[in-house]
């Protein structure tokens, strides 16, 4: 059975904090992806990343850097955590061409 | 404006009724379009995907493409509460790009016994 696994479910943490998450695949996978998830907004995507430490911006990267340097291990630093940044953050994961992208559960983020 | 539109609802039906879903597109370079459900508190997990125009059929579920109107369809047949989720569309740019998926707003759907 396929799976995705993310650090924590729910995090709150404080303005200026440095955030990390962390996403885990066993499926032995290339493509490693972090979306956001707002209302009325869908999926976003954040960064994601072909191989080990191979990384392509998304479409929001603006206050977020992220490291692979393992292939199954793909991580989400937020350097300064603002209120704006409150969401829920997915992960996901797939093999190279025509494949579908496994997600994890997410983690619940609560910049106060 | 958005590559990808979907109606955010909430839908609500009654159990039986049938479901149906839909999202626009703006980027005619969308040949593979895909169906994702999204359980609350969940991440979203793949429905069925089609390529090019047509009807693709499982079981309950039918997924139409009209390329001609940029305008994907799924629809749910005898609708049970276990459907009630959220339905996202999403479509990769290009075949080189099957990471990128578009992804529409999501559509939550409520099925009431």
């Amino acid at each position: 059975d396929v799976k995705v696994t993310q650090s924590s479910r729910y995090l709150v943490k404080r303005t200026g904090e440095k955030v990390f998450l962390e996403c885990v695949q066993d499926m032995d996978h290339e493509n490693m992806f972090w979306y956001r998830q707002d209302p009325g907004l869908g999926l976003r995507l954040i960064y994601f990343s072909y191989d080990v430490k191979m990384k392509e911006k998304g479409d929001i990267p603006e206050g977020y850097s992220v490291s692979r340097e393992k292939k199954e291990r793909f991580s989400l630093i937020l350097e300064s955590a603002s209120t704006n940044q409150t969401s829920m953050y997915l992960c996901a994961s797939s093999s190279q061409g025509p494949d579908t992208q496994y997600f994890g559960p997410g983690t619940r983020l609560t910049v106060l | 404006q958005k590559e990808v539109e979907q109606d955010p609802g909430p839908l609500s039906v009654p159990e039986g009724a049938i479901v149906s879903l839909n999202c626009t597109y703006s980027n005619s370079a969308f040949q593979y379009f895909m169906w994702y459900r999204q359980y609350s508190r969940k991440g979203p997990e793949l429905l069925m995907y089609t390529y090019s125009s047509g009807n693709k059929e499982d079981g309950r579920f039918t997924a139409q493409v009209d390329k001609s109107s940029k305008y994907i369809s799924l629809f749910i047949r005898d609708s049970q509460p276990s459907d009630s989720a959220t339905y996202l569309c999403a479509m990769p740019p290009s075949t080189d790009s099957w990471g990128k998926l578009q992804f529409g707003a999501g559509t939550q759907v409520v099925v009431t016994p």
